[in-house]
């Protein structure tokens, strides 16, 4: 089925702590996987993106890597700052064009 | 511009009401998408339309009817929806990758609805 596993629910750290979020799809044939962050009150926002044929991508303090064989992708965030704080949201792509299936949101709080 | 505009921001109705919700973009998008999130949850997608046909429909209700004008503009009608359909409506918009392949999807700030 259509399913993506996102751990932990939440995530406290301090700031200039590392931040490492985990998922887990259950289609072999996804091949996208973005990270959105979604503030209080707004919509979600793309921070990084990666695709089945890389295993990994950086962007700043922001990283993702990607294991096909495990159907794992997690999101590594350094150096994290307060306005890191937000609903973290990891998503794969389903057969079906273009459908994406969220994962559960991780609430990161950075405290100063 | 990676911008996706919604509105209203806000909207409160009736269950007897007839409402609009609208979206538009001016990234050249040929995809445009209607999520639904509930509080503390992730986005669940609606409808996606594609080259304004409507190619995905995820068995919403016939309450929520959408409409894609043109390439730039989709709508969502309301009507006769019940308070448990109170939620914040997303709209996003991507490129139609090749083959029908997934690309990147930008959402708009979404419209905050309460249904009485």
């Amino acid at each position: 089925g259509e399913n993506v596993e996102q751990h932990p629910s939440t995530l406290s750290v301090q700031e200039g702590d590392s931040a490492v979020i985990k998922c887990t799809y259950s289609d072999s044939a996804s091949n996208y996987f973005p990270w959105y962050k979604q503030e209080l009150g707004k919509g979600p926002q793309l921070i990084i993106d990666i695709r089945s044929n890389v295993g990994e991508k950086k962007d700043q303090r922001i990283a993702v890597t990607l294991n096909k064989t495990a159907k794992h992708f997690s999101l590594h965030i350094t150096e994290t700052q307060p306005e890191d704080s937000a609903v973290y949201f990891c998503a794969a792509s389903y057969t079906g064009f273009q459908k994406l299936v969220f994962g559960t949101g991780t609430r990161l709080l950075v405290s100063p | 511009d990676t911008e996706v505009t919604q509105t209203p921001k806000h909207l409160v109705m009736g269950m007897t009401n007839k409402k609009s919700l609208k979206c538009e973009q001016h990234m050249g998008h040929r995809a445009m998408y209607w999520y639904k999130q509930k509080a503390k949850k992730p986005p669940e997608l609606m409808f996606v339309y594609s080259y304004e046909k409507l190619s995905i429909n995820e068995s919403v209700p016939s309450r929520f009817s959408p409409e894609c004008p043109n390439s730039s503009l989709l709508n969502l009608h309301l009507h006769a929806l019940q308070p448990e359909d109170s939620a914040l409506y997303l709209c996003a918009s991507s490129q139609p990758g090749p083959g029908g392949a997934t690309d990147t999807q930008y959402f708009g700030p979404g419209t905050r609805l309460t249904v009485l």
